[in-house]
């Protein structure tokens, strides 16, 4: 059973461009979440989208955006990247209403 | 807000030692508890969670008990092998709204010796 997939595992943008990352979820799950992790501390949630619509979202500015499709998947875009964007992003999924998250390896976005 | 708080690390420990990490949290209401272990290169896995006060959550000789006097969820371990060398992170979840959202500390890494 295939857990949660997110691609790329790897990539470098530079300062002002755009990124998009992947993410599948669990199979059986339908809630995508997106959590940031920089270098050193614990991950921040980013935001939550069910039934293809954000649900909740951290303090994050308008740049993050997400999408989930009819599929459950789900991207993270980010415009206009920052230095302080380089971090892991880790894509969470579970069954709404259902505690028990499962994140995917995460990935690894660095800004130069 | 919510919040939590982890003992700060690195924490290094020989084989066979007995491991505690501490947590203790702030939240509104009755939030759970977890903790999660990230190995290199990877992403979260969850090792043990609690639901309410009391509760001990137990896996792979982890141990942590859901104290809502003190607000700790402290992780426990008897005897530490080199393959535990992980960072590992505290969490709440609660409900705001109809989302559940983690909240995580800022992780200890822990280093097991041969």
């Amino acid at each position: 059973d295939a857990g949660v997939t997110q691609s790329p595992t790897h990539l470098i943008k530079t300062r002002g461009q755009q990124v998009t990352l992947r993410c599948s979820p669990k199979s059986g799950h339908d809630t995508v979440s997106w959590y940031q992790q920089a270098l050193g501390q614990g991950p921040q949630f980013i935001f939550q989208y069910y039934e293809e619509e954000e649900r909740q979202r951290g303090n994050f500015p308008d740049r993050f955006s997400g999408h989930q499709f009819p599929n459950y998947s789900s991207e993270l875009n980010v415009n206009a990247l920052l230095l302080g964007d380089s971090a892991l992003y880790l894509c969470a999924s579970s069954q709404t209403n259902r505690q028990g998250e499962t994140f995917g390896s995460g990935t690894r976005l660095t800004v130069v | 807000g919510n919040s939590v708080t982890q003992m700060e690390g690195p924490v290094t420990l020989s084989e066979e030692a007995f491991l505690t990490i501490n947590c203790t949290y702030t939240a509104t209401g009755y939030p759970s508890l977890f903790w999660y272990v990230q190995y290199p290169g990877e992403g979260l896995q969850l090792l043990l969670k609690a639901t309410k006060a009391d509760d001990k959550g137990s896996n792979k000789g982890f141990e942590a008990t859901y104290r809502k006097e003190t607000t700790s969820f402290h992780l426990e371990k008897g005897s530490v092998q080199v393959s535990d060398s992980a960072v590992y992170f505290c969490a709440l979840t609660y409900h705001s709204g109809s989302a559940r959202q983690l909240t995580f500390g800022s992780g200890t890494q822990l280093t097991v010796l041969p």
